[in-house]
């Protein structure tokens, strides 16, 4: 089975502080996946990556950056945190080429006080 | 700019009932239409995916319906059972040429199957 691992089920953080969100995929994908869900808007793609160290910004980037070192981690970065980055994140994963499967993460819900 | 619209927001379906939610898309360069299946506590899991060229598709008691001259697609869940209580989402993407195809998703529809 795939497994998307995301390091935290929930974190509170404070405004202003620099937050990392991990993501881990143990089926050797190329792509790597960060959305984030809010009721009533539905998953709103942030960034995406298809190679190690390679990224592309999605619909959402602003306020956030993300670093992808090996191909197994797609790390999620809120360099300055804000209220309205509370939010549910997911990660994905999926294979280059073929039918774009996406395999999600169970979510780090995030509070920003 | 919302480009997959979903409806209804939510939907409760008596048991052994059908289940039909709908989407909308306005990008022509989508080729890909994945529904996608939530439930609490979890990550969204790939329940059923049609390509424009085909109609229809059918996996058990979930059917895709696609018309691509009025550019909707729909799922429609046969049989529907208390266990298919969930947030159902629509979502499109394009292919970028053999790199990662994000997926636009819908708002999300959410089921309530009554006993």
């Amino acid at each position: 089975d795939v497994k998307v691992t995301q390091s935290s089920r929930y974190l509170v953080k404070r405004t202003g502080e620099k937050v990392f969100l991990e993501c881990v995929q143990d089926m050797d994908h190329e792509n790597m996946f960060w959305y984030r869900q809010d009721p009533g808007l539905g998953l709103r793609l942030i960034y995406f990556s298809y190679d190690v160290k390679m990224k592309e910004k999605g619909d959402i980037p602003e306020g956030y950056s993300v670093s992808r070192e090996k191909k197994e981690r797609f790390s999620l970065i809120l360099e300055s945190a804000s209220t309205n980055q509370t939010s549910m994140y997911l990660c994905a994963s999926s294979f280059r080429g073929g039918e774009n499967i996406q395999y999600f993460g169970a979510g780090t819900r995030l509070s920003v006080l | 700019q919302q480009q997959v619209k979903q409806s209804p927001q939510s939907l409760i379906v008596q048991k052994g009932g059908i289940s039909i939610i709908n989407c909308a898309y306005e990008n022509t360069a989508f080729d890909y239409f994945p529904w996608y299946q939530q439930f609490p506590g979890k990550g969204p899991a790939l329940l059923i995916a049609i390509r424009p060229d085909v109609s229809e598709k059918k996996e058990g008691r979930f059917t895709i319906s696609f018309n691509k001259s009025a550019k909707q697609f729909s799922l429609h869940i046969m049989d529907s059972q208390p266990g298919d209580s969930a947030t159902y989402f629509c979502a499109a993407s394009m292919d970028s040429g053999g790199g990662a195809d994000g997926l636009t998703f819908g708002k999300g529809t959410h089921l309530i199957i009554q006993p």
